[in-house]
């Protein structure tokens, strides 16, 4: 089946290290999206790629980084210098242009301690 | 640059009542509008868009929305509602270069 999976479901890490959350598709979208969620905040776009080994800051990329070597993968790296890493973080894809509608994968739950 | 106001930020409404969700869009030229629908930790599911022409469009599990140039708005309605719409709902819009901007979220609570 075609679709969008993040990995892992649920993370755990200690604070001042770095982790990566993994973002795959095999929908053969050319658009890759990251987004953090907190309550009552909505959807902030962390970073997002039109096309491989290209990449766009987005409104709250500080503390973030992210490569897109593949065109299926979009991992997504938490650096120590995120100040407030601990959140729902939703990965996305679609096909490149702007009238076509976002797929979503499942989400990873962060929880820095 | 473009933003989105979605300015209800929890509503309720008994089962089998109508419901409308608000959403005000900034942007400059003819936007492309989404409206998204999440469960409790879940990813999120596309219910409708809009991109041209007519300026209602419908949706999946009965839902419709209208854009309104005039009013910068794209509100989204169901004429009855269920408990299993009971979720957060999420506005949304794109511009040329891609980048898919949502707004706060409405959720929305259904009283039996």
């Amino acid at each position: 089946d075609g679709g969008i999976t993040q990995s892992p479901k649920y993370l755990f890490r200690k604070e001042g290290q770095n982790v990566t959350l993994s973002c795959e598709q095999n929908l053969n979208h050319d658009a890759m999206y990251w987004y953090r969620q907190d309550p009552g905040q909505g959807l902030r776009l962390i970073y997002y790629s039109q096309i491989v080994n290209d990449f766009q800051k987005g409104d709250i990329a500080e503390g973030y980084s992210v490569s897109r070597e593949k065109k299926e993968s979009f991992p997504l790296t938490v650096t120590s210098a995120q100040k407030n890493p601990t959140a729902f973080y939703l990965c996305a894809s679609s096909i490149k242009g702007a009238d076509t509608e976002a797929f979503f994968g499942q989400g990873t739950r962060l929880t820095v301690v | 640059a473009q933003s989105v106001t979605q300015p209800d930020i929890h509503i309720t409404v008994s089962e089998g009542a109508s419901l409308e969700l608000r959403c005000n869009y900034s942007y400059g030229a003819t936007p492309y509008l989404f409206w998204y629908v999440q469960s409790p930790g879940q990813g999120l599911q596309l219910l409708l868009k809009y991109f041209s022409g007519d300026t209602l469009v419908q949706g999946i599990k009965g839902f419709e929305a209208e854009f309104k140039r005039s009013q910068s708005s794209f509100n989204l309605r169901k004429p009855s509602v269920h408990w299993s719409d009971a979720a957060e709902y999420f506005c949304a819009v794109v511009n040329q270069g891609g980048k898919l901007i949502f707004g706060q979220g409405t959720e929305l609570s259904v009283k039996p």
